[in-house]
């Protein structure tokens, strides 16, 4: 049973396209992350929802929008991809905003 | 600020040798909790530990350890008899308990090798 699932696994894709990473979790957890590590292995937070609320909202493009139609599920759209925004994109959850973090497999970006 | 310190970007050792991987955070809250992940190859991240600043005994799982150190900020892990199956790259994390949204903030990672 996967905890955090994400799709897809893999994405390529070039400049200037519009696209999405789903995230779903079935830990019943109520608070949900976006992180982003780059080819440097580092890792820096994006956005957190809790109970489908905003509660994160890193400095982030405005090209990133997150979306979570339900708590156990938040989505990540691009738009208009640039070459910087390959990376990998990692969805996390938490029992509460207060508990470890849970982390689902990544989705590896590539845009050409 | 919030911050974390992983002085070792990689390390290299020989199976069966233990390994100490450093931890130095930085962080305004006198409540605050510590964590480390482990990365393997394969490229998810797995929850090691979770320690919060007021307890500070040290914590054995099987062949990890972890020394929290509150005098000198330090959060250290200690792999004993380390196997091929610990290489992967190590992270340690902060909770930032910043106006009470709470999120990670990672260290750079340490890349440990385990050679047969």
């Amino acid at each position: 049973d996967t905890a955090v699932s994400q799709t897809p696994k893999y994405l390529v894709t070039q400049m200037g396209n519009d696209k999405s990473i789903k995230c779903e979790q079935n830990l019943g957890h109520d608070t949900m992350y976006w992180y982003k590590q780059d080819s440097k292995k580092f890792l820096k937070i994006m956005f957190s929802y809790n109970n489908k609320e905003l509660i994160i909202n890193e400095t982030v493009p405005n090209r990133f929008s997150p979306k979570s139609p339900d708590k156990a599920h938040l989505n990540l759209h691009i738009n208009s991809l640039e070459l910087g925004d390959s990376a990998v994109y990692f969805c996390a959850s938490s029992r509460t905003r207060f508990h470890e973090q849970y982390f689902g497999p990544g989705t590896r970006l590539t845009v050409t | 600020a919030q911050k974390v310190t992983q002085a070792q970007t990689e390390i290299s050792v020989v199976e069966k040798e233990d390994v100490t991987l450093d931890c130095v955070y930085e962080t305004r809250d006198t409540t605050y909790y510590l964590f480390w992940y482990k990365q393997p190859p394969s490229g998810e991240l797995v929850f090691l530990i979770r320690r919060n600043s007021f307890d500070e005994q040290n914590e054995i799982s099987g062949r990890y350890s972890w020394n929290f150190q509150k005098s000198t900020s330090s959060f250290n892990f200690t792999i004993t008899a380390s196997q091929v199956v610990d290489s992967a790259v190590y992270f340690c994390a902060l909770r930032d308990q910043q106006q009470g949204a709470q999120k990670l903030v990672f260290g750079q990672g340490t890349r440990l090798t385990i050679n047969p």
